[in-house]
């Protein structure tokens, strides 16, 4: 149980266009959602945690406008890099919550993100 | 923000030998989690320590939170090829956000 998987694994883009990455817990109710990034040979760091239905909370120097985050259902959270650039290429992870033990989070496989 | 520091960054050792891997904060967390993590995956949980000097095994595998829920130590033993990942320690801060540290790369060599 607790699966959660993220779609596309790999994904390239042209600078300047916009890329969506999307996150679903497969056989639980999410009602938190977390995005991480996270740079090569280093750790994760939170950008942002949403709870179904309302506006996500962005981790200070992330900008919301640039990295837009759905939590429409419980099985399924977006995030969108808008008008990405070069320096937006890295690993992106989300992981899932359903709430029932705060400490339980189950995180996905990873998103691989490239602007050219 | 609480921070996490785990120690050492970098660890290579022979198949067979022991290895501690340490995690130490100057706050108070929660609840602390250990995490494994492949190229290019997710982490995955391996274990969850809430009460101060709990221990837990998991096969060759000893994790212990610190009396003061503070800090935290991952020992492996006897250690495999296998276990060469990237390692990670998170602490819970509030109700939901996990700290991460900056992880132990470990490498066993045949």
């Amino acid at each position: 149980g607790a699966v959660v998987s993220q779609h596309p694994s790999r994904v390239i883009c042209k600078s300047g266009t916009s890329v969506k990455i999307e996150c679903r817990s497969l056989d639980f109710q999410a009602t938190t959602m977390f995005w991480y990034r996270q740079f090569p040979k280093k750790s994760l760091m939170l950008m942002a945690t949403s709870n179904e239905g309302s506006k996500a909370t962005y981790e200070q120097g992330v900008e919301k406008d640039k990295f837009l985050i759905n939590h429409a259902s419980l099985t399924l959270s977006t995030l969108t890099v808008t008008s990405a650039h070069p320096e937006d290429s890295s690993f992106y992870i989300c992981s899932a919550s359903s709430g029932s033990s705060s400490y339980e989070q189950y995180f996905g496989p990873g998103t691989r993100l490239t602007v050219t | 923000t609480q921070l996490l520091e785990q120690s050492p960054q970098f660890l290579s050792i022979q198949e067979g030998e022991n290895l501690t891997v340490y995690c130490n904060s100057s706050s108070v967390f929660s609840s602390l989690q250990w995490y494994r993590q492949e190229p290019g995956e997710g982490p995955v949980l391996l274990v969850t320590v809430v009460t101060g000097g709990e221990v837990k095994k998991l096969k060759r595998l000893t994790f212990q939170f610190g009396d003061a829920r503070k800090d935290s130590s991952l020992h492996i033993t006897a250690a495999q090829t296998g276990d060469t990942g990237l390692y990670l320690c998170a602490g819970l801060q509030g109700a939901q956000k996990l700290v991460f540290g900056q992880g132990t790369r470990l490498t066993i060599n045949p």
